[in-house]
């Protein structure tokens, strides 16, 4: 079965030093991994999506993140934090990953990142 | 475009009422799906539907009941509350496969069972 880790339950940063939020998944095939953000009383929004594209992903807002096979990760990283992005961050894989009507999504636990001024 | 939209917004109820939370959404999606929030839990899913008039079971369906007799809405119904099912509910929608990652989330229904 299909699984992410976020490594971190909360994260706390200053205001323009960079953002590290990190998942590692398991998978016995290639995955599709996603991120997704949600704002304080918000529902949740996609940021970004891996598809055994390009390694490096770039998302809305600056963020990005690298899926490394051989860490089983997929870290999602900005150079330089702003207020607007404390928020809950998702870790998400695809069950199963190629399609398929029952295609179905596995949630991290999430990622509280604070942001100081 | 209002997107996802859930009603009500917040909800308190006694110990074996029950409850009808609806979900509505104007992308012309195929796909809607009802997911729990709790606190270190990350989302669950509930039930979804893969198009009108289907339903089908998640991860955590026990307790729960749906129906998706119109296309846009999606109802999640709560026979007997338990306190066990306080939570936050988000509804969400997507288009049919190979899309069926990005989906729309409305703003959740926070339920608290007393």
């Amino acid at each position: 079965a299909q699984s992410v880790t976020q490594l971190d339950s909360h994260v706390s940063v200053s205001e323009g030093t960079p953002v590290l939020l990190r998942c590692n998944y398991s998978s016995s095939y290639s995955p599709s991994l996603f991120w997704y953000v949600q704002h304080p009383n918000k529902g949740l929004q996609l940021l970004l999506k891996y598809t055994s594209a390009a390694t490096l992903v770039k998302g809305i807002n600056g963020f990005e993140a690298e899926f490394k096979k051989s860490e089983t990760s997929f870290h999602l990283t900005k150079p330089s934090a702003h207020m607007s992005d404390a928020a809950e961050y998702f870790c998400v894989v695809s069950d199963p990953p190629y399609g398929g009507a029952t295609n179905k999504l596995i949630f991290g636990t999430g990622t509280l990142l604070a942001v100081q001024p | 475009n209002a997107g996802v939209t859930q009603t009500p917004k917040f909800r308190v109820l006694k110990t074996g009422q029950s409850m009808t939370l609806l979900c509505a959404q104007d992308m012309n999606h195929e796909y809607m799906y009802w997911y729990r929030q709790d606190p270190g839990m990350g989302l669950r899913l509930i039930h979804y539907s893969v198009g009108e008039g289907t339903t089908a079971k998640g991860e955590v369906p026990d307790g729960y009941n749906v129906s998706r007799l119109k296309k846009q809405n999606f109802l999640l119904g709560l026979e007997s509350a338990a306190p066990s099912q306080t939570s936050v509910y988000f509804c969400a929608s997507s288009y049919t496969h190979p899309f069926q990652e990005t989906q729309y989330f409305g703003p959740g229904t926070r339920l608290l069972v007393l």
